[in-house]
């Protein structure tokens, strides 16, 4: 029930394309979901994050697109550019928790 | 640079040898974490301080050792390690103290190889 699953492990994309990243929960409880971007030779940082009061939030290129009842969100990329190559992990938390599970991550490629 | 330090960056050690990794924030967090990061299973937490105190230890072998003698600094003791070791070893820090929907900065890693 801990578990955030994300697909697909990679994708490969054109550039100007668009790039979804699709995950999945089961835990109710939680209520707090960000997305983290990952470069070679760095650590994750923080893209974009999401609470479920809302169904979408957009931030520049990025969208997250939040569905609660069937526990799922996904990871929208507008206009991908091969600068937005990197690896994509979904995860979640809850309230009052300090720990975030993290999805498997996407490596995400984007053709020049 | 996200404000958190992990020393060595590199690290290659015999399975008898004894090393340490080094993680230091300069954001005023109070939790600090380490991950480990393989090819097999990309992100593991292994253990989570708040405030000095020890709060997660997700079933890690007693051959990683972690210290926090501050919030601001972590170590990671490491001990007759195992080739399925070799990982690249992340550490993050966040506000903490049960704050959820926390923002976890994380460091570059140190990437290990255990010969």
């Amino acid at each position: 029930q801990q578990q955030v699953k994300q697909s697909p492990q990679s994708l490969i994309v054109q550039k100007g394309g668009i790039s979804i990243i699709n995950c999945a929960y089961e835990n109710t409880a939680f209520d707090y979901f960000p997305w983290y971007q990952q470069f070679p030779g760095k650590g994750p940082a923080l893209l974009i994050a999401i609470r479920p009061d809302v169904s979408e939030k957009k931030e520049g290129r990025f969208t997250i697109s939040f569905n609660k009842s069937a526990k799922q969100f996904s990871l929208h990329i507008m206009d991908s550019q091969p600068g937005d190559s990197a690896t994509y992990f979904c995860a979640a938390s809850m309230n009052r928790d300090d720990k975030i599970i993290f999805g498997k991550g996407t490596r995400l490629h984007i053709l020049p | 640079e996200t404000g958190v330090t992990q020393t060595p960056r590199h690290l290659v050690m015999g399975m008898t040898n004894k090393k340490s990794l080094k993680c230091e924030q300069h954001l005023g967090h109070n939790a600090m974490y380490w991950y480990k990061q393989s090819a097999k299973k990309p992100l593991e937490l292994m253990f989570v301080y708040n405030f000095k105190e020890q709060t997660e230890n997700n079933s890690v072998p007693s051959r990683f050792s972690p210290e926090c003698p501050n919030s601001s600094h972590l170590f990671l003791h490491l001990h007759t390690l195992q080739p399925e070791d070799s990982a690249l070893y992340l550490c993050a820090s966040s506000q903490g103290a049960g704050a959820g929907g926390d923002t976890q900065y994380f460091g570059p890693g140190t990437r290990l190889t255990v010969l």
